[in-house]
């Protein structure tokens, strides 16, 4: 069965303190890795795309890597505007079309 | 440029009413989906629409119909609301199903 698990659920940092979120799946045949950021009361933003093992993109103090297993979010001395909740993605077949399996996210809290 | 729009935000309903949750996107997007995000649930795709007069099922889509006339649009109707589909409802919108997606704001819906 396909899965995506995020750790650590809730992730709390002081300022400057660098760290990274896990993103572990179980998919066979891995169409693309996305990373969503999620504000109280908001819908999921895109943040990135990875498609294949060994690619990295990165957005100010966001980093996303990606392996055959699991893809990582590294975040580089975070400031409290950081705080949100991160989401990872991917594609599972349903049926005949792809559609977008979501991890529970881990919650993040940058303390000033 | 408007994204993706969902109405209404806040929605109080009794047990056994029907209703229509909304969601219209401006970009031309083929794949939309709905989604719905509860306390340690995550989020759960409801039903999916890989272009006009094509939809399919997701992960928990007892209780929801869809259908899709046009490409803009894509209604979320609950037949007879119960208080297990007390939720945030998200509506998405992608160029199709392996791109990055556009959320809406959410409609939160309470069922007593």
């Amino acid at each position: 069965e396909d899965q995506v698990t995020q750790s650590p659920e809730a992730l709390r940092l002081q300022e400057g303190e660098s760290s990274s979120l896990n993103c572990s799946y179980t998919v066979s045949g891995l169409r693309g890795l996305f990373w969503y950021r999620q504000d109280p009361g908001k819908g999921p933003e895109f943040l990135f795309t990875l498609y294949s093992a060994g690619e990295e993109k990165e957005k100010e103090r966001l980093k996303a890597t990606l392996t055959k297993k699991e893809s990582f979010l590294h975040i580089t001395a975070p400031k409290p505007e950081d705080s949100a909740t991160y989401l990872c993605a991917v594609p599972t077949k349903g049926g005949s079309n792809y559609k977008l399996t979501f991890g529970k996210g881990t919650l993040l809290t940058v303390n000033p | 440029n408007a994204g993706v729009t969902q109405t209404p935000k806040f929605q109080v309903l009794k047990t056994g009413q029907s209703m229509t949750l909304q969601c219209a996107q401006d970009m031309n997007h083929e794949y939309m989906s709905w989604y719905r995000q509860d306390p340690g649930m995550g989020l759960r795709l409801i039903h999916y629409s890989v272009g006009a007069g094509i939809t399919d099922q997701g992960e928990v889509p007892n209780g929801y119909n869809v259908s899709r006339s046009t490409t803009e649009d894509f209604p979320l109707r609950l037949l007879s609301a119960a208080p297990s589909q007390t939720s945030v409802y998200f509506c998405a919108s992608s160029r199709q199903a392996l791109y990055g997606y556009t959320f809406g704001s959410g409609t939160r819906l309470t069922v007593v």
